[in-house]
């Protein structure tokens, strides 16, 4: 069973600081998600990654496969950006079922 | 841009009765899951949905969990005899093809058993 491991678990920073979130799994994936969780509950998913780096706006998102490692960057934090991020991964070899991270909690302070 | 839909958002059930929860997926996407949040704890699985039948199902989905597709559009969870624990935000979630695509969860529905 694949363990997924986030930091840090609470993360306050000020407007406009740059935003890393990392994410390590134990077992090799198929893929590996990164969501966004709002005070309301509501889940919203940012990335799918299988290798490489994707962006998208000011959000950026890298994953190494060798070494089971993922981060989520936010360039130029805004107070919006406040959520909890979840990183959540796939195993493949036939299950699409997610397993997921506990979550980073982001503050942004103006 | 699509949106898979939940109903209720909240709901407050005595303990022992039948809740059903109901999801709309994405119209054109064919593989269905339910998620349970308990409070402050992480998202886990319960169980995934495809061609009319269960594909997997992870241990917490026990015999007092059903799920349905009783027509095109409607995918649901049903809690037979509810118990304390089960309180929780049960996600719905499709994909058209995740192992390309991902998934779009729905809002979700609070479920609180009294």
């Amino acid at each position: 069973k694949n363990e997924v491991e986030q930091s840090p678990q609470n993360l306050t920073a000020q407007e406009g600081e740059f935003i890393t979130i990392n994410c390590s799994y134990s077992v090799g994936i198929s893929a590996l998600h990164w969501l966004q969780q709002h005070p309301g509950g509501g889940i919203v998913s940012l990335f799918m990654l299988s290798s490489g780096k994707k962006k998208h706006g000011r959000l950026i998102a890298t994953i190494n496969i060798q070494e089971k490692h993922s981060s989520l960057h936010i360039t130029a934090s805004h107070p919006r950006d406040s959520a909890v991020y979840i990183c959540a991964v796939g195993s493949g070899a036939g299950s699409y079922q997610l397993t997921f991270g506990k979550g980073t909690k982001l503050s942004v302070i103006p | 841009e699509p949106e898979v839909t939940q109903t209720p958002s909240h709901q407050v059930t005595q303990m022992g009765q039948e809740v059903i929860l109901r999801c709309v997926p994405i119209s054109n996407h064919l593989y269905f899951y339910w998620y349970r949040q308990i409070l402050g704890q992480k998202v886990e699985f319960l169980v995934s949905f495809y061609n009319n039948e269960i594909s997997e199902k992870s241990e917490i989905f026990d015999d007092q969990f059903s799920v349905e597709r009783p027509d095109g559009s409607n995918f649901t969870l049903k809690i037979r005899s509810t118990k304390l624990e089960d309180s929780a935000m049960y996600f719905c979630a499709s994909s058209e093809a995740p192992g390309l695509y991902g998934y779009t969860f729905g809002s979700g529905t609070r479920l609180t058993v009294v």
